[in-house]
Parts: structure tokens; sequence; C-alpha cells
């Protein structure tokens, strides 16, 4: 089965350096990778996803994603994190198989607190 | 060009009650899908409408049911509430059912069960 780990429940960094935020993933074919952003009290905003092509992804706002297919891996990074960065991130694959193409399984989401 | 829209913001029932909840996609947009988030937790997927018939659905009780209009607006309808069903509930819309579009989730509707 199809699945998403986030290993940190929360990531600190300080305004102005490099953030990342890790995700692994779990798919038996190709993966279809994708980043939100959850501000509070509001609804996802799609950040970058990776369908095929080069393994850095450029998204919205400043963020790239790095795809490892060794490591399984779909790492968010910034080069200079913003305080209002400052949010929770999801990642999440999308669902393989005839039946399950229109969801997306989503992690448990990792907060982002940049400080000034 | 208007992204997702859901109505209402806020909702709050008893458990036993029945309860509705709207959704318009983005424009240019035809299939709708569902997603639950409880409080901490990653959405999870309920179901997708299009051409006004559920196509993929999640592991969710019969209680949770939806519909899909000519306009490709969508509803969720859930009977018999529980306190669990507590949550906040998205709507994503997309340009394709099958395909590797992305999805574009709406502000959600923030239901309270008591």
């Amino acid at each position: 089965a199809q699945s998403v780990a986030q290993p940190e429940d929360q990531v600190n960094v300080a305004e102005g350096n490099p953030l990342t935020v890790k995700c692994t993933y779990s798919v038996s074919g190709n993966p279809y990778l994708f980043w939100y952003v959850q501000y509070p009290n509001r609804g996802l905003q799609f950040l970058l996803k990776y369908i095929t092509g080069d393994n850095l992804v450029k998204g919205s706002y400043g963020f790239e994603a790095e795809f490892n297919k060794s490591q399984t891996s779909f790492h968010l990074k910034k080069p200079s994190a913003l305080v209002s960065d400052s949010a929770l991130y999801f990642c999440a694959v999308r669902g393989e198989g005839s039946s399950n193409t229109g969801k997306l399984i989503f992690g448990q989401g990792t907060t982002l607190q940049v400080k000034p | 060009d208007a992204g997702v829209t859901q109505s209402p913001t806020h909702l709050i029932k008893t458990r036993g009650q029945q309860v509705t909840l709207r959704c318009s996609p983005k424009s240019g947009h035809d299939t709708v899908s569902w997603y639950q988030q409880a409080l901490g937790q990653g959405p999870q997927f309920i179901f997708q409408y299009y051409e006004e018939e559920e196509r993929q659905r999640g592991n969710f009780p019969d209680r949770f049911s939806g519909h899909q209009f000519p306009n490709y607006s969508s509803e969720l309808n859930v009977n018999a509430l529980l306190l669990g069903d507590s949550a906040l509930y998205l709507c994503a819309s997309r340009g394709t059912p099958l395909s590797t579009d992305t999805q574009y989730f709406g502000p959600g509707t923030r239901l309270t069960v008591l």
C-alpha cells in the first residue's frame, strides 16, 4: 500500500537560514509526489509536484524539492527562510491503481517555525 | 479567476443529525474530491466525483455520501453524525479525473459535532 512519512513533527529555523522539511514515500510503481502548505484556519495551498523528469523541482514562493528514487525521498527545501514561511507542510503521493488515482495520500504534516 | 469555494465556513451539529456541505470547483475544473482532516492529522480521502457520479472512494462508511451537479459543483452529506466526525472538510478540484493534474483545495468547512 502507498504511504508517506514525514519524520519530523516540527522544524525550527532562523530567518535567512536554509530550511529542509523531510518526506519519504512508499509506492510500488512510479511516484507522483506533491507538497502543500496550510496556514492556520485555511485550506491547503499547492507548492510543487514531481511527476517525471528533473529530480529538482521548483515551485511557488521560492520552494524547491529534491526527488531521490534510491532513498525514496522527496524533501522540501528553501535557500533562505522567511518568518512568513511558518506554517504546516504536507507531503502527499497520488494513489496507485485505476481505483485510486483520484486520491492523494498525505503525511501527518510538519510544522515549520521560522524565528526572526 | 475564482478558486475552489466552500460553504459554510463553520457548522455546529449534534450527534445523530445530518449535515450537507457544499463546494464549487475552480473555473475550468470538472472533477471534485472530498477530504476529511481531523485535528493534528493529514487529510484523508473520502471520495471523488466526475460526470455526476462517484468514481473513487476511500475508507469511509456509507453515512458519507455525495452528489455532483451539472455545473460541476458538489455536496457532501453525512448522516447520523458521530462525535468523531468533527473535522475540517476539504474540497479539491482538478481538470480531469485520471491524470496527474494538480488538485486545488478550498478553504474548508469546520464541522463540530456536540
